[in-house]
């Protein structure tokens, strides 16, 4: 069974703070990794799929990276806004052989402060 | 261009019903996956369709079924509601070719109560 886990559970940041989450998944067998935002009622957005070690990725104030050797991947925001309180998801399929079948973590509760 | 698309959006049944959940695929996507998450919890896998056929599936019981159409569109059926069923249970489309994109797109949710 693939475990993927993710901290903290939950953070409450200032306006202007930079902030970071990991996500951590087994390194045996590794496929890609997927980082979504979800805002609330809205649809969970995909901010990336990574799938090389030492893949650094970035959207705006946003990036991630990926250490697969280890098993993690860390976002972050950089200047947070109100507008980025979300919940933060990882997801991994595990395999290649699993496709699509994404094991998420329970997710990052972020609330940015203005 | 659409993106992918749930209903109904809110669901309010009895134990024991029957539900029926529609989700339609984001253009040029063929794959649909059924997650179902409930408090407190990450998605959780239920199972995928490809060319209307169930390809993988979660820890599920029988009581979860599906069906996908030709137009790929997919519906998530649920018999002998428990109120434990009581979750958002979001739709993802893809493509099946792995090699043109890994990114899985979501659709807002049905959110299902049972009483």
């Amino acid at each position: 069974i693939l475990n993927v886990e993710q901290s903290p559970q939950s953070l409450h940041v200032q306006e202007g703070d930079s902030t970071n989450f990991t996500c951590s998944f087994p390194s045996s067998n590794f496929y890609a990794l997927h980082w979504y935002r979800w805002e609330t009622a809205k649809s969970p957005e995909a901010l990336f799929v990574m799938t090389l070690n030492g893949d650094e990725k970035k959207k705006g104030r946003i990036s991630a990276t990926l250490n697969t050797k280890e098993g993690y991947s860390y976002l972050y925001i950089k200047g947070s806004q109100p507008e980025d309180s979300a919940t933060y998801l990882c997801a991994s399929p595990g395999a290649k052989s699993s496709g699509d079948k994404l094991t998420f973590g329970t997710g990052t509760r972020l609330a940015v402060r203005p | 261009d659409a993106g992918v698309t749930q209903s109904p959006t809110h669901l309010i049944k009895t134990r024991g019903q029957q539900v029926t959940l529609r989700c339609s695929p984001k253009s040029g996507h063929d794959t649909v996956s059924w997650y179902q998450q409930a408090l407190g919890q990450g998605p959780q896998f239920i199972f995928q369709y490809y060319e209307e056929e169930e390809r993988q599936r979660g820890n599920f019981p029988d009581r979860f079924s599906g069906h996908q159409f030709p137009n790929y569109s997919s519906e998530l059926n649920v018999n002998a509601l428990l109120l434990g069923d009581s979750a958002l249970y979001l739709c993802a489309s893809s493509s099946w070719d792995l090699s043109i994109s890994y990114e899985q797109y979501f659709g807002p949710g049905t959110r299902l109560t049972v009483t």
